[in-house]
C-alpha cells in the first residue's frame, strides 16, 4: 500500500515568495496532521483535520501560514509571505478513524530552505 | 513550554549492549506514550506504544517502561543493533488524537 506522500521534497526559494507544500494522506484515514521539525522545537504539530474539516490549528505560528483539505486525498499547507526562520522540514502524516488503535503514519517530509 | 522533553540529544551505544532512551513529561493529562524512529532523509516510523493503565510493553528487542508518579518514560533496546543508529523521539497525547512530541534523541550504535 502507499503511504503517505507529500511533495515536493526540496524547496529553495527567496523570501518573501509563496511556498505550497502537498501531501496524499492514506486511503481511508478520516485525519491529516500537519507537523514541523527544527532542532530547537523537535516536531511541532501545526494544524489537523478530521474529515477535512479543520480540528485545532493552535499550533500554526501565524497568519502567513495557512492550510487546506479540500478533499479526502489532499491537503496544502501555505505560507505566503515565506521568511528565512521558516526554514524546516515540513511533515504530513495520516491516521485512521476513531476505534482504531492504528499510530500515526508520516510521510518524508519536504525540506523548505528560505533564502 | 515543553511538556514532553527529552534531554538527551545524543547517546552513543557499543553493539550488543543495551540502548536507554528516556523521556520525561509534564502533563498529567497524557494517557498515551508512543515511540518514534526516524532515519535520515525519511519520516518518522511507529516503533512501540503503551497506555498509561500499563507500565511496560515489550515488542522484540524493544521495551517500554512507564513511571507515571516519575512521569517518566523509557525505551530500552536490547541487543543493540548498528541499524538501530536513528533519532527517536518520544510522544504523548491526552487521549486525543494529537500528539506532543519531544525533542529527539540520536542514537548511534558502534560497530
Amino acid at each position: 500500500d502507499a503511504g503517505v506522500i507529500q511533495s515536493p521534497r526540496h524547496e529553495v526559494t527567496e523570501m518573501g515568495q509563496e511556498v505550497t507544500l502537498r501531501c496524499k494522506p492514506i486511503s481511508g484515514h478520516d485525519y491529516l496532521f500537519w507537523y514541523r521539525q527544527t532542532m530547537m522545537r523537535g516536531l511541532e504539530l501545526l494544524i489537523y483535520f478530521n474529515n477535512n474539516v479543520p480540528i485545532d490549528d493552535s499550533g500554526m505560528p501565524e497568519d502567513r501560514f495557512s492550510a487546506k483539505m479540500p478533499n479526502a486525498s489532499f491537503s496544502t499547507l501555505k505560507i505566503q509571505p515565506s521568511e528565512p526562520r521558516d526554514s524546516a522540514v515540513y511533515f504530513c502524516a495520516s491516521s485512521p478513524g476513531q476505534g482504531s488503535a492504528e499510530p500515526q503514519h508520516f510521510g518524508d517530509g519536504t525540506r523548505l530552505s528560505i533564502l | 513550554d515543553q511538556q514532553v522533553k527529552q534531554n538527551s540529544p545524543s547517546l552513543s551505544v557499543q553493539e550488543g549492549r543495551i540502548s536507554i532512551l528516556n523521556c520525561d513529561y509534564t502533563n498529567s493529562m497524557f494517557d498515551y506514550f508512543l515511540w518514534y524512529k526516524k532515519y535520515p532523509a525519511e519520516g518518522p516510523t511507529f516503533l512501540i506504544s503503551i497506555s498509561s493503565i500499563k507500565d511496560k510493553n515489550e515488542d522484540g528487542r524493544f521495551t517500554v517502561f512507564l513511571n507515571k508518579s516519575a512521569k517518566h518514560l523509557s525505551l530500552h533496546i536490547v541487543p543493540s543493533q548498528p541499524g538501530d543508529s536513528a533519532v527517536y523521539f518520544c510522544a504523548a497525547s491526552p487521549g486525543t488524537y494529537k500528539y506532543i512530541f519531544g525533542t529527539g534523541t540520536r542514537l548511534k550504535v558502534l560497530a
